[in-house]
């Protein structure tokens, strides 16, 4: 799997829209971009996923950069609630794993 | 919806004892993960199994070993066990896709503490 880079935590007042960005310079062209977040020793939880184009669920939207090189994932209202460390994962179909590597941990505050 | 399920939720052990962690995927999902997570680290992946023959290994020590049964659900069999095997383990589960973009889902883990 591609690297990925994330600043390792961002604080978001309630209500306010959260952008996480992630780095993933070295993505190749069959990879997909993976968005899951953990709350507190819970199981990792999916949010969103993408490969070239933007895309926008019930929990979040999906930017990637035209380069694919870059993405970031949009919590438009953030609550209390959606405070977790979020993991941005580049997979290839060459391998079923995902890698979670380090993630921003995300503290919405009143 | 239905989700994974993973038992037992909490097991306490001592060291070189064996321990034995089920998975049952998500109806109609074909393919299960492994996956451990130490103290303050992030999950890592152990194991994945896809139509009960393993797809992927992992950092799964020799100790530990898994199947995939005829019903899809899969356990996780670990032996001699350390005390640096206390972690949460997940289990993961995906339905047949796109390659690359089979969407995993999470159960809630196996919380293992080895004394």
């Amino acid at each position: 799997d591609a690297k990925t880079t994330q600043p390792p935590s961002m604080d978001c007042a309630e209500g306010r829209a959260a952008n996480l960005p992630c780095n993933h310079s070295t993505i190749s062209g069959n990879e997909y971009v993976y968005w899951y977040r953990q709350i507190h020793s819970q199981g990792p939880q999916y949010i969103i996923h993408g490969l070239k184009n933007n895309e926008t669920n019930e929990m979040a939207s999906l930017i990637i950069t035209e380069d694919r090189k870059s993405s970031t994932l949009i919590l438009p209202h953030a609550t209390l609630r959606d405070t977790a460390v979020y993991y941005c994962i580049v997979r290839d179909n060459a391998g079923n794993m995902l890698t979670f590597g380090g993630g921003t941990r995300l503290m919405v505050k009143p | 919806a239905a989700g994974v399920i993973q038992s037992p939720r909490h097991l306490i052990k001592e060291k070189r004892e064996t321990a034995t962690l089920k998975c049952y995927p998500i109806p109609r999902h074909d393919t299960v993960y492994w996956y451990q997570q130490g103290p303050g680290q992030d999950p890592q992946f152990l194991i994945s199994f896809y139509e009960k023959m393993q797809s992927d290994k992992g950092s799964i020590p020799d100790r530990f070993s898994a199947q995939q049964f005829s019903d899809y659900h899969s356990e996780l069999n670990m032996s001699s066990l350390e005390l640096g095997d206390s972690a949460l383990y997940f289990c993961a589960s995906s339905a047949p896709g796109l390659a690359g973009a089979e969407t995993q889902y999470f159960g809630p883990g196996t919380r293992l503490l080895v004394l």
